[in-house]
């Protein structure tokens, strides 16, 4: 069985561009969740799908990042514009439900020069 | 508010030596805690976990984590580490009895191992 898929690995691009993260849960999870580890810092929760629908996004920062998550299948986190401070790795994560156990993609290293 | 504390950043053991790793949370609840490792160019791989009943919990790798509530603490420990464990290390807690789904993560330590 597949594990959770997060691509591209690493992205680089200039301040005011945007970047769009692309992240491939695991079969069947309906759950679907997005964090980020911004200057070797803890590691923090951006949001929460339950299917298409958003159950939690109080960890977004700002209306810079969008998440969406077409027909409760794969998501995607755009940032738009991108600013120094985005910079960091992002994580998605997809379980069956919130009780069980998060499994946890490779990451997409983003730097934003 | 909900937080997790691990306060070393960065620790050095040599190989074959025991190790433990320290975590201290604040939950408003009985917590959910969980120890993660990330190896260089994997991702977030769970190691042991803790949600009730025995207070030592046993993990992969030859791993353990002990769950302390008058301490409030879930430190990882293991007898003798091998030159493969080095990497960093997360505790993190939630979710647990509350509707909350988000994992709340500690700062990370750093391991690396001495030949």
């Amino acid at each position: 069985e597949a594990g959770v898929t997060q691509f591209p690995s690493h992205s680089v691009i200039e301040k005011g561009q945007t970047v769009t993260l692309r992240c491939d849960p695991i079969s069947g999870h309906d759950n679907l969740y997005w964090y980020r580890r911004v200057m070797g810092k803890e590691i923090k929760f951006l949001l929460h799908f339950v299917k298409e629908s958003k159950q939690d996004e109080s960890g977004m920062p700002n209306n810079r990042f969008l998440a969406e998550r077409t027909g409760g299948t794969y998501s995607t986190l755009k940032v738009q514009p991108a600013e120094l401070e985005d910079s960091g790795v992002y994580f998605c994560a997809s379980s069956q439900d919130i009780y069980n156990e998060q499994f946890f993609g490779p990451g997409t290293r983003l730097t934003v020069l | 508010a909900q937080s997790v504390t691990q306060p070393d950043i960065h620790i050095t053991v040599s190989e074959g030596a025991s190790l433990e790793l320290r975590c201290n949370y604040s939950y408003g609840a009985t917590p959910y805690l969980f120890w993660y490792v990330q190896s260089p160019g994997q991702g977030l791989q769970l190691l042991l976990k803790y949600f009730s009943g025995d207070t030592l919990v046993q993990g992969i790798k030859g791993f353990e984590a002990e769950f302390k509530r008058s301490q409030s603490s879930f430190n990882l420990r293991k007898p003798s580490v091998h030159w493969s464990d080095a990497a960093e290390y997360f505790c993190a807690v939630g979710p647990g009895y509350s509707s909350a789904s988000k994992i709340i993560f500690g700062s990370g330590t750093r391991l690396s191992i001495r030949p």
